[in-house]
């Protein structure tokens, strides 16, 4: 069975500060990882993805993802937060069946 | 902004009563995926297509509701005897050949349905 975690329901920061949200995983075999962007009423918008290769993945608007095997990890990270940034973000795993499986969210308020 | 077009962006049922979603995936996907969000942020998939056949479906999706991608029309999804706990954003997503397969799916801004 493949689960996907997000251990922080809610992160706040200030605007110009750097964040970076934590997702775990569990399956055993090769797994596509992937972050997703929900704003506030909106559908969900693609961040960025990791399969294979360089483990330092580079996504939009600023983001990046480091994958690690060793912690079944996939943590996003941003340098410096915009007040645009708020919004609730799902990490997504895709392991041997077709369907995505999502976390269930992380809420990130930046404060200015 | 989203290319994957959903319909009705709201809708309103009482118990027992049919809700009907559309979706037009983005052009030139053939693939398209339905998932149920709740209010706890947990996502249920519910089925997939690819072109006019169904792929995937759960047990909940082949009891009370329905699906279809006809051609040159946009996919539906209905829901034949509405319950309370059928409250979510339901939330249509397409992908290019091989796009789901790495886990890049493009989402509609959903139908947020409500039964009271």
């Amino acid at each position: 069975t493949q689960t996907v975690s997000q251990s922080d329901a809610h992160v706040t920061v200030f605007e110009g500060d750097s964040v970076e949200l934590r997702c775990n995983y569990s399956y055993g075999g090769s797994i596509y990882l992937s972050w997703y962007i929900q704003h506030h009423g909106r559908g969900l918008q693609f961040l960025l993805k990791y399969y294979s290769g360089n483990p330092v993945v580079q996504g939009v608007n600023g983001f990046e993802a480091e994958f690690s095997k060793s912690d079944s990890s996939f943590h996003l990270r941003k340098a410096s937060v915009h007040w645009s940034d708020s919004a609730v973000y799902f990490c997504a795993a895709r392991g041997g069946g077709r369907a995505l499986i999502f976390g269930t969210g992380t809420t990130v308020s930046v404060s200015p | 902004n989203s290319k994957v077009i959903q319909t009705p962006r709201y809708l309103v049922k009482g118990q027992g009563q049919k809700a009907k979603m559309r979706c037009i995936p983005e052009k030139g996907h053939p693939v398209v995926f339905w998932y149920q969000q709740n209010k706890n942020n947990e996502f249920k998939f519910l089925i997939n297509f690819q072109n006019q056949e169904v792929l995937q479906q759960i047990d909940m999706t082949e009891k009370r509701f329905s699906a279809e991608c006809p051609s040159n029309s946009p996919c539906s999804l209905e829901i034949q005897s509405s319950e309370a706990g059928d409250s979510a954003l339901y939330l249509c997503a397409s992908s290019p050949w091989g796009g789901a397969d790495t886990g890049q799916l493009y989402f509609g801004e959903g139908s947020k349905l409500t039964v009271l």
